[in-house]
């Protein structure tokens, strides 16, 4: 079984301001990992994604991803927010190489940033 | 550009009513998905159809039902609304052969029954 838990319903950054969110995962196999955007008003759009290639992966818009297997965390950073960022997060877990073709998402963070 | 298209894109509908949402897509996958969008629980997988002749119930199938007409249409059913299936529902394509698991999103029906 698996599962995802976004640590934080809403993060709140000032521009300019380290970006953090986080995401714990829960897997009984090599998982994937992904991470999406939500603008309003819109459908969602992968930020990064975590193949079982190297750890540390890079997405659009300077947003990176580290996969920690042994804290089972895939946590979202920006060095430096932008107002274009404010939008809502979505981690999400797949079965890897098992094949599964299923996303379990987690609950959400939205992302406010203050001028 | 290959896409993820939903009509209508936004349903305004009373209890008991027959609800059809659309998905098209243009992107030649062969996996199709149905989740539904509520504030505080993120997205949950209604059903999912890995080929035309392969129908699979999500986790909150209940009250919903779909059909795959071809790789490129799946629709969702409400065979008779109710006001707790007031949500966001969204469409997703992905392709087998890619290897990753990656969803390509259509841009959402946002479904209010009264």
């Amino acid at each position: 079984a698996q599962s995802v838990t976004q640590l934080g319903s809403h993060v709140s950054v000032s521009e300019g301001a380290l970006v953090l969110l986080r995401c714990n995962y829960s897997s009984s196999v090599p998982p994937y990992l992904f991470w999406y955007v939500q603008y309003p008003n819109q459908g969602l759009q992968l930020l990064l994604k975590y193949t079982s290639a190297a750890t540390l992966v890079k997405g659009i818009n300077g947003f990176e991803a580290e996969f920690k297997k042994s804290e089972t965390s895939f946590h979202l950073t920006k060095p430096s927010a932008h107002m274009s960022d404010a939008a809502e997060y979505f981690c999400a877990v797949s079965g890897g190489s098992s094949n599964t073709g299923k996303l379990i998402f987690g609950q959400g963070t939205t992302l406010q940033v203050k001028p | 550009d290959a896409d993820v298209t939903q009509t209508p894109r936004n349903r305004i509908t009373k209890t008991g009513k027959r609800i059809m949402l659309e998905c098209s897509q243009t992107k030649g996958h062969d996996r199709m998905y149905w989740y539904r969008q509520d504030p505080g629980l993120g997205l949950r997988l209604i059903y999912y159809s890995f080929d035309v002749k392969d129908i699979n119930k999500g986790e909150i199938s209940d009250g919903y039902s779909v059909s795959r007409q071809a790789q490129a249409k799946f629709s969702l059913s409400l065979e008779s609304a109710i006001p707790n299936q007031t949500a966001l529902y969204f469409c997703a394509t992905s392709d087998l052969n890619r290897g990753s698991d990656e969803q390509f999103f259509g841009p959402g029906t946002r479904l209010t029954v009264l």
